[in-house]
C-alpha cells in the first residue's frame, strides 16, 4: 500500500506563475518530508525539506507548506521558469524504526514559456 | 569525480548473464542505498548500507545480491534475472540513515 502519493502525475504551467504541485501521505509516523526534483537522464536532486514541526519552509522561489491534520504538504514555486520543468518527487521519512525514505510516483512539471 | 557517479548508464542482459552495478559516491557519507524505479511505480527502497553493515534488505529476490567493500562503493550483482526486473536502478548516499539522500544518475537496464 502506497504511503506517499503524488495524485497528479503531470501540470502544465505558464511561466511567471504559479506552480503547485501536492502530496498526500497516509502515514501519521512521518516526521520529515522532502521535494526532490528530477531531469531526464538524471538522478533525483535534493530541492527542499520540511520538519513535521513547521507547516512552512521557504528558500527563494520554492515553498513547502505541511497540513498535518489534513496529512498533506505542497511545493509551490513562485515564479516558474522554464527550467523547473522536470518530474518532482515527494518523500517521507518514517522516524521509527529505520529512518527510511518512502517516495511519490512523481509530478511531471512542465512550464510554459 | 563529485557527488554520486553510477555505472555503467545503460545496461542490456539476457535472462543468463551476470552482471553488475557500480556506485561511488564522492560526499564522505556514511549510508548508502540501492532503489529500483519502474514506469509510473514510486521509487522501490531495494538495500540500505550504514557503516558497510546491510541494515535493510526489502524483500529483494536473491538473484540481486549487494556488496558494499566500504562506505564510498556499493555494488549490486546481477544474476539469472527477469524481464520484469527492467528499469531504472538508482544509488543514493547520505550523512547518516534518514538524512537528505544524493542521488547518482542511475543505470537503465533491459533485462531481454
Amino acid at each position: 500500500d502506497q504511503q506517499v502519493k503524488q495524485n497528479s502525475p503531470s501540470l502544465s504551467v505558464q511561466e511567471g506563475r504559479i506552480s503547485i504541485l501536492n502530496c498526500d501521505y497516509t502515514n501519521s509516523m512521518f516526521d520529515y518530508f522532502l521535494w526532490y526534483k528530477k531531469y531526464p537522464a538524471e538522478g533525483p536532486t535534493f530541492l527542499i525539506s520540511i520538519s513535521s514541526i513547521k507547516d512552512k519552509n521557504e528558500d527563494g522561489r520554492f515553498t513547502v507548506f505541511l497540513n498535518k491534520s489534513a496529512k498533506h504538504l505542497s511545493l509551490h514555486i513562485v515564479p516558474s521558469q522554464p527550467g523547473d520543468s522536470a518530474v518532482y518527487f515527494c518523500a517521507a521519512r518514517d522516524q521509527t524504526g529505520a529512518n527510511n525514505l518512502f517516495f511519490g510516483t512523481g509530478t511531471r512539471l512542465t512550464v510554459i514559456p | 569525480e563529485t557527488g554520486v557517479t553510477q555505472t555503467p548508464r545503460h545496461l542490456v542482459m539476457g535472462m543468463t548473464n551476470k552482471k553488475s552495478l557500480k556506485c561511488e559516491q564522492h560526499l564522505g557519507h556514511n549510508a548508502m542505498y540501492w532503489y529500483k524505479q519502474s514506469a509510473k511505480k514510486p521509487l522501490e527502497l531495494m538495500f540500505v548500507y550504514n557503516f558497510k553493515e546491510q541494515t535493510e534488505n526489502n524483500s529483494v529476490p536473491s538473484r540481486f545480491s549487494p556488496e558494499c567493500p566500504n562506505s564510498s562503493h556499493l555494488f549490486l550483482h546481477l544474476h539469472t534475472l527477469q524481464p520484469e526486473d527492467s528499469a531504472l536502478y538508482l544509488c543514493a548516499s547520505s550523512q547518516d540513515q534518514g538524512n537528505e539522500q544524493f542521488f547518482g544518475p542511475g543505470t537503465r537496464l533491459t533485462v531481454l
